[in-house]
């Protein structure tokens, strides 16, 4: 089955506790992102990769670091989480920018 | 910069109407993808449809219609027949130009749709 999935699905953490959210797709897409969603703002992308080793800001990338050493996996990473992170991650991959996006469940991440 | 903007936050209609979903964009590319997605409850992202800004043609996707005015920049969700399941989160959201130097993809805050019975 064609899917994409993050893990954990749900984090509870302290500030200042790195953690990592872990997404892989099995559709060989060259595009992934990774997007927070907070009320009243949408969607906002943190960070894109348009293939292996290369990976780009989005509109809110400060706090945040990803990877992309194989193809398939896009972690995030919160070297230091702070309480304005808090809130709903979404892993997505395509074939490419303009091709339609397939999601993960989302990861809801709270920083205390 | 390009912006997406949907000015509807929330959305009341009848079952079995039609709804429109509004959604304006800016951008200085000539070339683009538009996109709607829907999120019910369940919180998962669905996509819907999407438009080219070259199409000719505006898309349709089952119940589902983009009416795409380039002129005035406007992106709308058109959904006929409304049903119970309609009931969601709609999010616009708006795509590069290909594989260019900045390949961001930008979302509206979204419209919520309730369909009342």
């Amino acid at each position: 089955e064609a899917q994409v999935t993050q893990n954990p699905r749900y984090l509870i953490t302290v500030t200042g506790k790195k953690l990592t959210v872990t997404c892989s797709q099995n559709m060989n897409h060259e595009y992934m992102s990774w997007y927070r969603q907070d009320p009243g703002l949408g969607l906002r992308q943190i960070y894109y990769s348009m293939n292996v080793e290369v990976t780009d800001k989005g509109d809110v990338p400060e706090g945040y670091k990803v990877s992309r050493k194989e193809k398939r996996n896009f972690p995030l990473i919160l070297e230091s989480p702070s309480p304005n992170q808090t809130s709903l991650y979404f892993c997505a991959s395509s074939l490419g920018p303009t091709n339609e996006q397939f999601f993960g469940p989302g990861t809801r991440l709270t920083v205390l | 910069a390009q912006k997406i903007t949907q000015t509807q936050p929330g959305m009341f209609v009848q079952e079995k109407e039609a709804v429109t979903l509004d959604c304006t964009y800016d951008t200085s590319d000539p070339s683009y993808g538009l996109f709607w997605y829907k999120q019910p409850s369940s919180g998962e992202m669905i996509f819907l449809i999407y438009q080219g800004s070259y199409d000719q043609q505006n898309a349709t996707e089952g119940r589902y219609s983009l009416n795409f005015q380039k002129a005035r920049k406007s992106a709308n969700l058109v959904i006929s027949a409304s049903q119970l399941g309609d009931s969601a989160m709609y999010f616009c959201a708006m795509s590069p130009p290909g594989y260019s130097s900045a390949s961001k993809i930008i979302f509206g805050s979204g419209t919520r749709l309730s369909i009342r019975p």
